[in-house]
């Protein structure tokens, strides 16, 4: 089946203590990208890489981290994690425009719900 | 960057009406997506739009893009309980994330009352 997973689902942690989301693709796509929803503000993008080893900011990426060592995997580093990053996190993947010259279907994970104390 | 403003914000529809949600932005869009999100959980692709005029349906929900490419429209027919959740527009390549990056709205809250 076609999925984007992330784990951990859920995530209660303290200030300061460095933390890793993980995101993984099974679809062979080079776009991968973090986002993070909060009340009132929407979803917004954090993070977003256009295939293996190349990794641009998105419109909030202070405060987080991301590597794309393998084309599947797109992890979300916190290394020093605040309150103001409570949040609910998504992972998402496509084909990429690069790749078709047309937008394509995004495929967003379950999400992971972090509380930082 | 982008901005896409939805409206309304949130809805209550008797179950078994139409209803209409819209999202429009300032600047032309280019790869709208439509998306369903049950509160808390994950995103449902429902349709995306590329060219002006365009129309798409599935089931019971159409949606349109106009042709100067500034509003879309998120139509659902004959409402039932499954389709309560929050809708989500989100327009590609207008924030930093890249041609694939998409800003959102900040959805619709839609409610079926039985």
């Amino acid at each position: 089946e076609a999925q984007v997973t992330q784990n951990p689902r859920y995530l209660i942690t303290v200030t300061g203590k460095k933390l890793t989301v993980t995101c993984s693709q099974n679809m062979n796509h080079e776009y991968m990208s973090w986002y993070r929803q909060d009340p009132g503000l929407g979803l917004r993008q954090i993070y977003y890489s256009m295939n293996v080893e190349v990794t641009d900011k998105g419109d909030v990426p202070e405060g987080y981290k991301v590597s794309r060592k393998e084309k599947r995997n797109f992890p979300l580093i916190l290394e020093s994690p605040s309150p103001n990053q409570t949040s609910l996190y998504f992972c998402a993947s496509s084909t990429g425009t690069g790749v078709h010259r047309a937008y394509n279907e995004q495929f967003f994970g379950p999400g992971t719900r972090l509380t930082v104390l | 960057s982008q901005e896409l403003e939805q409206s309304p914000q949130s809805l209550i529809v008797q179950e078994g009406k139409n209803l209409t949600i819209n999202c429009t932005s300032s600047k032309t869009l280019y790869g709208l997506y439509w998306y369903k999100q049950k509160y808390g959980e994950g995103l449902i692709f429902l349709m995306m739009l590329q060219k002006g005029g365009e129309e798409k349906s599935h089931e019971k929900i159409t949606a349109k893009l106009d042709e100067k490419k500034q509003q879309s429209s998120l139509h659902i027919t004959a409402s039932q309980p499954s389709h309560a959740g929050i809708y989500l527009c989100g327009a590609a390549g207008r924030g930093r994330g890249g041609a694939d990056g998409l800003t959102f709205g900040k959805g619709t809250h839609l409610i079926i009352q039985p």
